[in-house]
Parts: structure tokens; C-alpha cells; sequence
């Protein structure tokens, strides 16, 4: 069973810290995505990582950069948190190869940006 | 880059009849239609997906069908029961990427 572990469930945070989400997979997938999801907007891509060092943006950026130093664990991370960064925040990787199977997504990690 | 459109954002049903939500895409070159279940407090989950060459696939009561020249693909839901109600997503593949629609809510009534 494909395994994707997100540290923390839920994670209040003040104005102006650096925020770091953790992604862990057991899967030893080249491809890790990082999504936010908000009421009314679906799932938007932040930015995913094709393999170790490599990092592409995804449509919604701005505001965060990430990390993948390690093949099984790509970290989002939030330089200044802001107010509008407030959201659930769902990590993915394929489920399957050749691009059938669609993703398996963490649990999620809900941020309150206060 | 691709758009996913998806509707209706909210949708109630009688238990027991159909219920359908429909998505429309923008790229030409997305040949993967995955669609997502995602209860109260739950991660996404995969509940059947489609490929661009085929028009239709069938599991169980879940049935999904792909319009290619027109960029639509909807998803139908037969004989609805309580446990269908969640919130469903739509999506396409772009560059190795998936790209989700914004979601429908569905309420099966009593």
C-alpha cells in the first residue's frame, strides 16, 4: 500500500515565521507534488519536484519555495507566512507509472496562519 | 497551460436516483481524466479514471465518459446512496502534472 505521511495534521502559526511542511513517501517515486486547497478554488499547484534538487513551480508559487534533498521527502516551505496562506495543505505522488493511476495524497496538513 | 471547468459547484439528489457533474478541459494534449472522491475530513481518493481512447468506463454504480472532440467528460453516479455524499474533483493531465477542477458538492437527501 502506497504510503504518503504528512508530520503534522494541524499547525497554527504567527504572521511574518517560516513554516516548514514535511512530505514523506515510501514509494520510491521520482515525482512529489505539493497542493493547496481552499473551499470554492479545488486543488492548486504549488510546486512538485521531478527527482532530488530538482524543483518546478507549479501555478500558485508565489509565497513558497521548497526542498528535496532526499528522494522520499519534499518540504514545503513558507518564508514569511501571511494571513492568506491559511489553507489545507495535501502532498501527492503518482500512484501508479506511465502516468495511469492517478495520485495518492496525504493526509493533509490544515495551517492557520493567525 | 491547461484550465479544468467543472460544474455544477453544488448538487443534491433524492437517494436512490442519478446524480451527474461535468467537466470541461482546454488542452488538447490531456489524454488522463482522473476523478476524485473526498469525504468530510479526508484526503482526495481515486475513483476512476479514463483514458483518451476510450469513451466510456463503467465500475459498479460509477460510470465516466469522455468527449474528446468536444473536451467534456462527465461523471455519473447511479442509485445514489448516503455514502456518496462528498465532494468530487475532476481532473486532467498536463506535462505530468494533474490539474483538478474547483469541485461539486454532492447531498444524497433521505
Amino acid at each position: 500500500d502506497v504510503k504518503v505521511t504528512q508530520s503534522s495534521r494541524y499547525l497554527v502559526k504567527r504572521t511574518g515565521e517560516k513554516v516548514f511542511l514535511e512530505c514523506v513517501q515510501d514509494m520510491d517515486h521520482e515525482n512529489m507534488f505539493w497542493y493547496r486547497q481552499d473551499p470554492g478554488l479545488g486543488l492548486r499547484l504549488i510546486y512538485f519536484s521531478y527527482d532530488v534538487k530538482m524543483k518546478e513551480k507549479g501555478d500558485i508559487p508565489e509565497g513558497y519555495s521548497v526542498s528535496r534533498e532526499k528522494k522520499e521527502r519534499f518540504s514545503l516551505i513558507l518564508e514569511s507566512a501571511s494571513t492568506n496562506q491559511t489553507s489545507m495543505y495535501l502532498c501527492a505522488i503518482p500512484s501508479g507509472t506511465g502516468g495511469i493511476g492517478g495520485y495518492t495524497f496525504g493526509s493533509g496538513t490544515r495551517l492557520t496562519v493567525v | 497551460g491547461e484550465n479544468v471547468e467543472q460544474h455544477p459547484s453544488t448538487l443534491s439528489v433524492q437517494e436512490g436516483d442519478s446524480a451527474v457533474i461535468k467537466c470541461t478541459y482546454s488542452d488538447s494534449a490531456s489524454n488522463y481524466f482522473p476523478w476524485y472522491k473526498q469525504e468530510l475530513g479526508k484526503r482526495p481518493q481515486l475513483i476512476i479514471d479514463i483514458r483518451s481512447n476510450v469513451g466510456e468506463k463503467k465500475d459498479q454504480r460509477i460510470a465516466v465518459t469522455l468527449n474528446k472532440t468536444a473536451k467534456h467528460f462527465s461523471l455519473h453516479i447511479t442509485e445514489t446512496q448516503p455514502e456518496d455524499s462528498a465532494v468530487y474533483f475532476c481532473a486532467a493531465d498536463r506535462d505530468d502534472k494533474i490539474i483538478f477542477g474547483k469541485g461539486t458538492r454532492l447531498h444524497i437527501l433521505p
